[in-house]
């Protein structure tokens, strides 16, 4: 069955502090994998697509890496922002790319960055 | 540009009401997403839209469940009759391209309750 495993669950850490956020996946064939940040109350906002050939992707403060090989990526913020307190979710999409089986989500991580 | 539009934003109703949410997807945009999102179960995808035609309506739970997209700025998922476990908030998303490799833009969502 295809999942996807976010850890940790939640997390709390400093303003300026770095953070990792894990997703592990059972997804296959595998087409690509999405992180989105979502702030409370309001929709998801993409900030990274990667495909099973890029191993590195970077928006601002924020880089995602992906190992296609285990099927693990990971979510690295830089220098933590009271503004990056939001819920950050992993979607990895089948490679077919069809179908509402096509894409399948993590239930995300909850961070809290505390001033 | 407005980005996704989704009305309304909140909507209260009883159990056996008919509900219907609507979406204007960001213009130049081909391909509608409906999604769910519940505590329990996290993000789902209900259906999906490419140039206005149904691609895959698996993820919609039951018969009572609907989408529409009558033409390229518009589309409505209506739940008829509505129960309380349909309570959630739903998001509608667009974007240009399909599921495989394409930047999704998520709407503010609506928060249904079903009391």
């Amino acid at each position: 069955k295809n999942q996807v495993e976010q850890s940790p669950q939640s997390l709390i850490i400093l303003e300026g502090k770095n953070c990792t956020l894990q997703c592990n996946y059972t997804v296959s064939p595998f087409s690509n994998l999405r992180w989105y940040k979502q702030d409370t109350g309001r929709g998801p906002v993409s900030l990274t697509i990667m495909t099973f050939s890029e191993n590195t992707k970077s928006n601002g403060r924020y880089t995602a890496t992906l190992d296609a090989d285990t099927k693990q990526s990971s979510l690295h913020i830089t220098a933590s922002q009271l503004s990056d307190s939001a819920s950050y979710i992993c979607v990895v999409t089948l490679y077919s790319g069809g179908g509402a089986d096509g894409l399948t989500f993590g239930k995300g991580t909850h961070l809290i960055i505390q001033p | 540009d407005a980005g996704v539009i989704q009305s309304p934003r909140h909507e209260v109703t009883e159990m056996g009401q008919e509900v219907t949410l609507r979406c204007k997807p960001i213009s130049g945009h081909n391909s509608l997403f409906w999604y769910r999102q519940t505590m329990m179960r996290g993000l789902e995808l209900l259906i999906y839209f490419n140039n206005n035609v149904p691609i895959d309506d698996s993820g919609m739970p039951e018969d009572r469940f609907s989408a529409k997209m009558p033409n390229a700025s518009f589309s409505t998922l209506k739940i008829q009759p509505s129960e309380p476990r349909d309570s959630a908030v739903y998001f509608c998303a667009s974007s240009l391209g399909d599921l495989s490799y394409n930047e999704q833009f998520f709407g503010p969502g609506t928060r249904l309750t079903v009391l």
